[in-house]
C-alpha cells in the first residue's frame, strides 16, 4: 500500500502563510488530492490531482507537487481554515490517506 | 445540491452483522462511481472500497474484503456496506462518497454526513 506521511499538526497566526506537506512512499505522480475537515462535520474537496482548486473553494488555497512530494498552501490563513487537512492518493489501490495535519492557531 | 445521508448505525455486538444505507439525491445516482470511507475515532482515514455506476465491479481494501460487502440500488438512488462479523476495530464513523474522474485520478468529491458505529459488548 501507498504510504502518506504528513505532519500531525502546524500552529499558524491568522493572515499568516502557511504549507502542509504529504510525502508519498511511492511516486504517485499527480494522483494526490487534499481534504478539510472541520470540527464535526465530514471532509471537503479542496485540491484535486494536486493542483486543480475544487470549484467554491477559496482562492488563497492551493496546492503543488508530483512524484512524491507535495503541498498545501494558504496565504494568508484566515479563522474559518482552523480545521484537519489529509492528503489522498488514487495513483493506485488500495486509496490510501494521510494520517493528516491539525492548523491550530499560536 | 449534492445530497448523502447515511443511516443504519449505531451500537453493535461483537461478531454481529449490520447494513449500512446511503440515500442520494441531487445527481443522477446510476452515473457515478460510490465509495465508502471510515474514520476512527482516533481520526485515521481508511477506504474501504468502491462500486462500479452498473454495480458491476466493486473494490475492496484488502484487510476488510472479505466481511464488508457493497451494494447499490439505482433504483431507489441507494447505495450500502452490509458488515459482518464486526470487531471492535470496526468502531468508526462511515462516510458514503461521490467518486467522479478529475484529469489524473478518481476524487472524492462529495460525502455524506457519516454514521457513527460502535463494536462493544
Amino acid at each position: 500500500d501507498t504510504v502518506l506521511t504528513q505532519s500531525p499538526a502546524l500552529a499558524v497566526s491568522l493572515g499568516q502563510r502557511v504549507t502542509i506537506s504529504c510525502r508519498a512512499s511511492i511516486s504517485v505522480s499527480t494522483y494526490m488530492h487534499w481534504y478539510q475537515q472541520k470540527s464535526g462535520q465530514q471532509p471537503k474537496l479542496l485540491i484535486y490531482s494536486a493542483s486543480n482548486l475544487e470549484s467554491g473553494v477559496p482562492s488563497r488555497f492551493s496546492g503543488s507537487g508530483s512524484g512524491t512530494d507535495f503541498t498545501l498552501t494558504i496565504d494568508p490563513v484566515e479563522a474559518d481554515d482552523i480545521a484537519n487537512y489529509y492528503c489522498q492518493q488514487s495513483n493506485e489501490l488500495p486509496r490510501t490517506f494521510g494520517g493528516g495535519t491539525k492548523l491550530e492557531l499560536k | 445540491e449534492v445530497q448523502l445521508v447515511e443511516s443504519g448505525g449505531g451500537l453493535v455486538q461483537p461478531g454481529a452483522s449490520l447494513k449500512l444505507s446511503c440515500v442520494a439525491s441531487g445527481f443522477t445516482f446510476s452515473d457515478y462511481w460510490m465509495s465508502w470511507v471510515r474514520q476512527t475515532p482516533g481520526k485515521t482515514m481508511e477506504w474501504i472500497g468502491d462500486i462500479k455506476y452498473d454495480g458491476s465491479y466493486t473494490n475492496y481494501a484488502p484487510s476488510l474484503k472479505n466481511r464488508f460487502t457493497i451494494s447499490r440500488d439505482n433504483a431507489k438512488s441507494t447505495l450500502y456496506l452490509q458488515m459482518s462479523n464486526v470487531r471492535s476495530e470496526d468502531t468508526a464513523t462511515y462516510y458514503c462518497i461521490r467518486c467522479i474522474l478529475r484529469i489524473t485520478g478518481w476524487v472524492m468529491d462529495a460525502w455524506g454526513q457519516g454514521a457513527s458505529v460502535t463494536v462493544s459488548s
